[in-house]
């Protein structure tokens, strides 16, 4: 079993939609938890952290669920700029604090 | 602030020939990494340094080398360029384990 896995997609979603992408991680020691975005031959950008109490950023929102070892992403409204590949990252403190991402989901807004 | 810096951007190497990746960073960040993206693979971590004089191996580290002599700078040496090897190398950095990476802008390597 992978230790970070995402459904890869891709999404085709219309602007203006909801949409959101689960993740799950193998580790139930794992301690920190984030979501990254990255474009087309671009370098990952951090998006939000995860809080253990569910976090939200303007039309974006977070949910870690520790007892089903998931993390959520939740974007509403959707705009053309957010197509993108969305990674899953979680860091795992029992092996050296290393972070592990996933292999991203692949979200197309279209018009 | 510079980040994260990363050089070269790209980079063409002959079968069996060795060369340095460079990274540094101005942030005064404990952790450094390297990971390599291929198609489909995502992510995969090669070497990671929780600090000064401290380096670990992470998930494909055969055929490469890494020191941390300065909390600043984490090159990351091939030793004899493979084909296998052609992909794009991020290295990255952060304030501690519950903090997340900023990523440098990347090399595109490139092995014929």
């Amino acid at each position: 079993r992978k230790e970070v896995e995402q459904d890869p997609g891709p999404f085709n979603v219309p602007e203006g939609a909801t949409v959101a992408f689960n993740c799950t991680y193998s580790n139930s020691a794992s301690q920190s938890f984030f979501w990254y975005r990255q474009d087309c031959r671009k370098e990952p950008k951090l998006l939000m952290s995860v809080y253990s109490s569910g976090n939200e950023d303007g039309r974006f929102t977070a949910q870690l669920n520790r007892a089903s070892q998931y993390i959520s992403l939740l974007i509403r409204d959707s705009k053309l700029s957010d197509s993108a590949t969305y990674l899953c990252v979680v860091n795992m403190r029992e092996y050296g604090n290393k972070l592990v991402f996933g292999a991203g989901t692949i979200l197309r807004v279209k018009s | 602030n510079a980040g994260v810096t990363q050089t070269p951007k790209f980079q063409v190497l002959k079968t069996g020939q060795s060369m340095t990746l460079q990274c540094a960073q101005d942030m005064n960040h404990e952790y450094m990494s390297w990971y390599r993206q291929d198609p489909g693979m995502g992510l995969r971590l090669i070497h990671y340094s929780v600090g000064a004089g401290i380096t670990d191996q992470g998930e494909v580290p055969n055929g490469y080398n890494v020191s941390r002599s300065t909390t600043e700078d984490f090159p990351l040496r091939l030793l004899s360029a493979a084909p296998s090897q052609t992909s794009v190398y991020f290295c990255a950095s952060r304030k501690g384990p519950n903090y997340g990476y900023t990523f440098g802008s990347g090399t595109r390597l490139t092995v014929v």
